[in-house]
């Protein structure tokens, strides 16, 4: 069955601290999606990124930055000098694409507080 | 807006009454998604449409749940007789076609007395 694991339920850093946030996944599909999403405390899902499963080059995108390793079902997610405007909780999901149905996966979320 | 919209923001409802909520999806976007947020069952996916067909509704919990989607466009999710566990963030999400990001709205926070 599919399933996400996020085991870090909360991480609380210091400002300018990296931080890394651990995802794992299962899945039997060889295609599928692996993304991020920011969850503020407005409560509007906020994406992030979307990586493709053939897909396995690093990516970083400002002070973000995305570890996908196929060979141990990861794809973890790095702050580098957090802020405190980073606070929030942040979920890791992975599709799951049927025949006629779609839909995403979600990781119990991971709760970062970057105190001043 | 550019944005997916949901309406009402917040709904304070007594139990056994019914209630309905609206996502407006952003345009153009053919694939639709509802989710449900409550403490301690994360987020839940309860339906998928793709334009105005509802090829997968496995996750709506019980048959007092349904959704329709009209024009391609607007959707609404309707429970009837409403239970206090049915209390929970509703999330609507839309993505261009399956397979692409999806975008959420704010939610509406369903509150049921």
């Amino acid at each position: 069955a599919q399933k996400v694991t996020q085991a870090q339920t909360e991480i609380s850093v210091v400002e300018k601290e990296d931080v890394t946030l651990d995802c794992v996944y299962e899945t039997r599909d060889t295609t599928y999606y692996l993304f991020w999403y920011k969850q503020p405390p407005s409560g509007e899902l906020v994406f992030l990124i979307r990586r493709n499963s053939f897909d396995e080059q690093n990516e970083i995108s400002g002070r973000y930055s995305w570890n996908f390793q196929k060979s141990t079902s990861s794809f973890n997610f790095t702050i580098t000098a957090s802020q405190v405007v980073d606070s929030a909780v942040y979920f890791c999901a992975l599709s799951e694409a049927l025949d006629s149905s779609y839909k995403l996966i979600f990781g119990s979320g991971t709760r970062l507080l970057v105190r001043p | 807006g550019a944005g997916v919209s949901q309406s009402p923001s917040n709904k304070v409802t007594e139990k056994g009454k019914d209630v309905e909520l609206r996502c407006d999806p952003i345009s153009g976007h053919t694939a639709l998604y509802w989710y449900r947020q409550s403490l301690g069952q994360g987020l839940e996916f309860l339906i998928y449409f793709q334009g105005n067909s509802a090829p997968d509704k496995s996750g709506l919990p019980s048959d007092r749940f349904s959704a329709e989607r009209t024009g391609g466009s607007v959707s609404t999710l309707t429970i009837q007789r409403t239970q206090q566990e049915d209390s929970a963030v509703y999330l609507c999400a839309s993505s261009f076609v399956r397979d692409t990001e999806a975008f959420f709205g704010q939610g509406t926070r369903l509150t049921v007395v």
